[in-house]
């Protein structure tokens, strides 16, 4: 099992609409949890940060955090064309200093 | 804002070659990172600094080697390149120490090296 399991995708939802992106995890010591954004060719920007289980909002993106079945996600509403990239989910590794550990990422296709 | 530069965007590299790829960050942060990216495969932790000149092997030290001289620099080598090397390489950083935001990595722009 991998540690970080995301559907690679892609996942296409139409302008407007809520795009949800999915993670597992595998190691319940986990207790910070990261989703990037990364465009084709570029490094990964941070979008959201979430430690607490329940829901987090920043602008059009939520996070979503339960920690009893080991899964996060991200809602993206009113998806833009912009918002076009791969979607990174991250999670530290209990008992390490600072080391997360990346999914592989999901490709999302906003269509016009 | 965080800020973190990455010394070449693009390089290219013969077989054998000695590569030194540079990392600088512009926030005091204790830790650094380095990553490579390869398509399917995602980010690779190569190594990790949690300080000056300490250094922790990643998931795929071999064929690399680190050097942390000063807090914001952080050096990747690749003592004598090789085509499986070809990769986007990726450094980060974070705070470290205390706080709730000490694991959020920030990442510099990455350099894509071919090797020939």
């Amino acid at each position: 099992q991998k540690e970080v399991e995301q559907n690679s995708g892609p996942l296409s939802v139409p302008e407007g609409a809520i795009a949800s992106l999915n993670c597992t995890y595998s190691d319940r010591g986990s207790q910070s949890f990261f989703w990037y954004r990364q465009y084709s060719g570029k490094s990964p920007e941070l979008i959201m940060s979430i430690y607490s289980n329940g829901d987090k909002e920043d602008g059009r993106f939520t996070a979503q955090l339960n920690k009893a079945s080991q899964y996060v996600s991200l809602l993206i509403r009113d998806s833009q064309p912009s918002d076009s990239a791969t979607y990174l989910c991250a999670v530290n590794k209990a008992g390490t200093a600072s080391k997360l550990t990346f999914g592989t990422g999901t490709r999302l296709q906003v269509t016009l | 804002d965080v800020k973190v530069t990455q010394s070449s965007r693009y390089l290219v590299k013969r077989t054998g070659e000695k590569v030194f790829l540079e990392c600088v960050q512009d926030m005091d942060h204790e830790n650094m990172f380095w990553y490579r990216q390869d398509p399917g495969l995602g980010l690779r932790l190569i190594y990790f600094s949690y300080d000056v000149k300490m250094k922790e092997k990643g998931d795929i030290p071999e064929g690399y080697s680190v050097s942390r001289e000063k807090k914001e620099r952080f050096s990747l080598i690749l003592e004598s390149a090789s085509t499986n090397q070809t990769s986007m390489y990726l450094c980060a950083s974070s705070p470290g120490a205390g706080g709730p935001r000490r694991e959020t990595q920030y990442f510099g722009p990455g350099t894509r090296l071919l090797v020939l």
